[in-house]
């Protein structure tokens, strides 16, 4: 059975542009939650998704936004970067709380 | 404002020593689970516990969960290279299952 896939695994920006990050998950699961990753700082809650609608966010600014796809595929968009955004971003899946299991991640780099 | 505190934060060691992480809070936890990251991957989930006073073994590690359930322990007995990683403790899901998590303890183990 396949993961949870994200792609790219690394993107590299320049400040003031737009990143879009995407996720996969497990076939069956139907939430998709994104967390940010930056040095020193732990996984930090950024957006939770389920049956195509957003559920929940983080204390993120709204530079910060996405959308789930009938697929229950994601998209995670970052708009206007800011060199604090650097980070990896971690997807990970679910059904209902159960079965939570994480992608690799993007490596995000904005210059 | 991380809700859990771990430490030690870094923690070197030599291959066949034990070692012991922990994780604490000023507040109950419903469940906690433990994360094993390696460079480059997303976080693994080696263990839950939901039972005050619980103990779990997993081959050389050991999990407990305090009697009040605010705080939690991994020890490894016997470390090998392979245990080299960053080890995460994360509150939850909860009912918007999202995990709450800590700021993580990298483990290095050298040969």
């Amino acid at each position: 059975e396949a993961g949870v896939t994200q792609s790219p695994t690394h993107l590299i920006k320049t400040r003031g542009q737009q990143a879009t990050l995407r996720c996969s998950p497990i076939s069956g699961h139907t939430s998709v939650y994104w967390y940010q990753q930056a040095l020193g700082l732990g996984l930090q809650f950024l957006l939770w998704y389920d049956e195509g609608e957003e559920r929940n966010r983080g204390n993120f600014p709204p530079r910060f936004s996405g959308r789930q796809f009938p697929n229950y595929s994601s998209e995670l968009n970052v708009n206007a970067l800011e060199l604090e955004d650097s980070a990896l971003y971690l997807c990970a899946s679910s059904f209902q709380g159960f079965g939570y299991t994480f992608g690799s991640g993007t490596r995000l780099t904005v210059v | 404002t991380q809700l859990l505190e771990q430490s030690p934060q870094f923690l070197s060691i030599q291959e066949g020593e034990n070692l012991t992480v922990y994780c604490n809070s000023s507040s109950v936890f419903s469940s906690l689970q433990w994360y094993r990251q390696e460079p480059g991957e997303g976080p693994v989930l080696l263990v839950t516990v939901v039972t005050g006073g619980e103990v779990k073994k997993l081959k050389r590690l050991t999990f407990q969960f305090g009697d009040a359930r605010k705080d939690s322990s991994l020890h490894i007995t016997a470390a090998q290279p392979g245990d080299t990683g960053l080890y995460l403790c994360a509150k939850g899901p909860a009912n918007d299952y999202k995990l709450s998590f800590g700021a993580g303890t990298t483990v290095t183990v050298r040969a």
